[in-house]
């Protein structure tokens, strides 16, 4: 069982946007940041969004990121069928000095 | 261009260990952490402990502790984790990645994401 909560799947249709949640406390994503991966099947992972809303260089715009209190939303428009992947959020638990993961959420693109 | 080369799949039999290395080209370590996450088939990520090189020092998740050991050679930027009393359940693709460190008081560091991933390697745990 994973520390931070998401969905374990979304879908949408191409063209339209999708939010994926992933929830925790105040220890992990209450008090630190939080970052998102992108994993398509039998592939590493890759980073999507850093420190909550930022993208590294290469990431479209179409991605973006958010935190509220203990919550943290990736959230993906304009999708493609390219999207489909599993995607993860993590953060470093502060009080444990440990870095914790959602349990990961599929998107397929209908 | 940074990247984390792992090495090969290995088949090990219950019982016995296993040691996976991941070496950084293009790139030192030396400024980052660099942390070994899991994944077992059809699963999820689970961080297994990291090493923080310009310090020496290591962390490792509960789950692991006692079983798992994280090293790392600085002359030959290539990190090293290494997992004892295998059994079927570690069967699993092992990644390391470079943990970025925003700030460090003494040797405690604040980590904030993980910006580049190794290939992974695969440990199939069979008899």
């Amino acid at each position: 069982q994973s520390v931070l909560t998401q969905p374990p799947a979304v879908s949408a249709a191409p063209g339209q946007r999708v939010t994926i949640s992933c929830s925790g406390t105040n220890a992990n994503i209450g008090n630190n940041f939080v970052s998102w991966y992108q994993q398509f099947r039998g592939t590493a992972p890759n980073l999507l969004i850093y420190d909550n809303n930022k993208r590294p260089s290469g990431i479209p715009d179409r991605f973006s990121g958010s935190k509220s209190g203990t919550s943290a939303t990736l959230g993906i428009t304009g999708l493609q069928t390219g999207d489909e992947a599993d995607y993860f959020c993590a953060t470093w638990d502060g009080s444990l000095s440990v870095w914790v993961f959602g349990g990961g959420t599929k998107l397929t693109v209908l | 261009q940074v990247q984390l080369v792992q090495s090969g799949a290995e088949v090990k039999e219950p019982g016995s260990s296993v040691k996976v290395s991941c070496k950084a080209s293009g790139d030192t370590f030396s400024n980052y952490a660099i942390s070994w996450v899991r994944q077992a088939p059809g699963q999820g990520l689970e961080w297994m402990g990291g090493i923080i090189s310009m310090f020496g020092t290591t962390k490792y998740a509960q789950k692991f502790q006692g079983r798992v050991t994280i090293t790392a050679d600085k002359s030959t930027n290539t990190a090293y984790m290494e997992l004892s009393s295998l059994n079927s359940e570690d069967t699993a693709m092992y990644y390391c990645a470079r943990d970025v460190l925003r700030y460090c008081s003494d040797t405690i560091c604040y980590h904030v994401y993980f910006d580049i991933w190794g290939q992974g390697s695969l440990v199939t745990v069979s008899s």
